[in-house]
């Protein structure tokens, strides 16, 4: 695709509920990383794949965050039990390769997720 | 963990004047990047630098990373309205140790306003 897309764009949700968030990444990106994001603050790194691995997920909260990319285009980022704190803008990013000469990440819009 | 400070957290400048942002890490980076997020919008990719005390230049803007690669700092000359915007520099720490650390690790960037 043109860009990183991600669905949905708003998520409002009751407390205790489970929620999944949807990235699809720019077709011929190897790597894709989840970032939360809160109001006025930087990007925070939860986990990345290098298409379907999953090298680093050390970023989750809890585990009641899990991410998957099972043929390594598409990823989902499921919250199980949401919990308010969890309320945030969850940011989906890909790059090229995963080498440090060549790791310019292009952003998605975001999913921002109320919990109620 | 790794830890990356922005200071000032907030500028107000009027248009025309100079404005300048500082990043610091707590340990030593692979490379840094600068990204610039519009209200409203998300994280776009501006510079990476690679070498210690490297300074790379886009029109009126002027980035420069440490001898030490632990600083970088981005300057603006003479800002315009279009500047408006967080400005987020992001670590990256590479390979150390056999170890591989995938995740950049963002400031919590410099909100930048500019008063026409």
């Amino acid at each position: 695709g043109a860009g990183v897309s991600q669905s949905p764009r708003y998520k409002v949700t009751k407390r205790g509920q489970d929620v999944t968030l949807r990235c699809d990444p720019i077709s011929s990106h190897a790597t894709l990383y989840w970032y939360q994001q809160a109001l006025g603050q930087g990007p925070e790194f939860l986990t990345y794949f290098n298409y379907e691995a999953q090298p680093d997920k050390s970023g989750l909260p809890s585990d009641r965050f899990s991410a998957e990319r099972p043929e390594g285009s598409i990823s989902t980022l499921t919250i199980q039990r949401t919990e308010q704190r969890d309320s945030a803008m969850y940011r989906c990013a890909s790059s090229l390769t995963f080498t440090s000469g060549d790791n310019e990440q292009f952003f998605g819009p975001g999913t921002r997720l109320t919990v109620l | 963990g790794q830890q990356v400070m922005q200071i000032p957290q907030y500028q107000h400048v009027q248009e025309g004047e100079d404005f300048t942002t500082y990043c610091n890490s707590s340990t030593t980076l692979s490379n840094i990047q600068w990204y610039k997020q519009r209200p409203g919008g998300h994280p776009v990719f501006l510079i990476q630098l690679v070498k210690s005390g490297e300074v790379k230049k886009q029109k009126r803007l002027t980035f420069q990373f440490g001898e030490a690669k632990k600083n970088s700092s981005l300057h603006i000359t003479a800002t315009q309205t279009t500047d408006v915007g967080t400005y987020f520099c992001a670590g990256f720490r590479g390979y150390a140790g056999g170890t591989s650390y995938g995740k950049l690790t963002f400031g919590q960037g410099t909100i930048l306003t500019v008063h026409p």
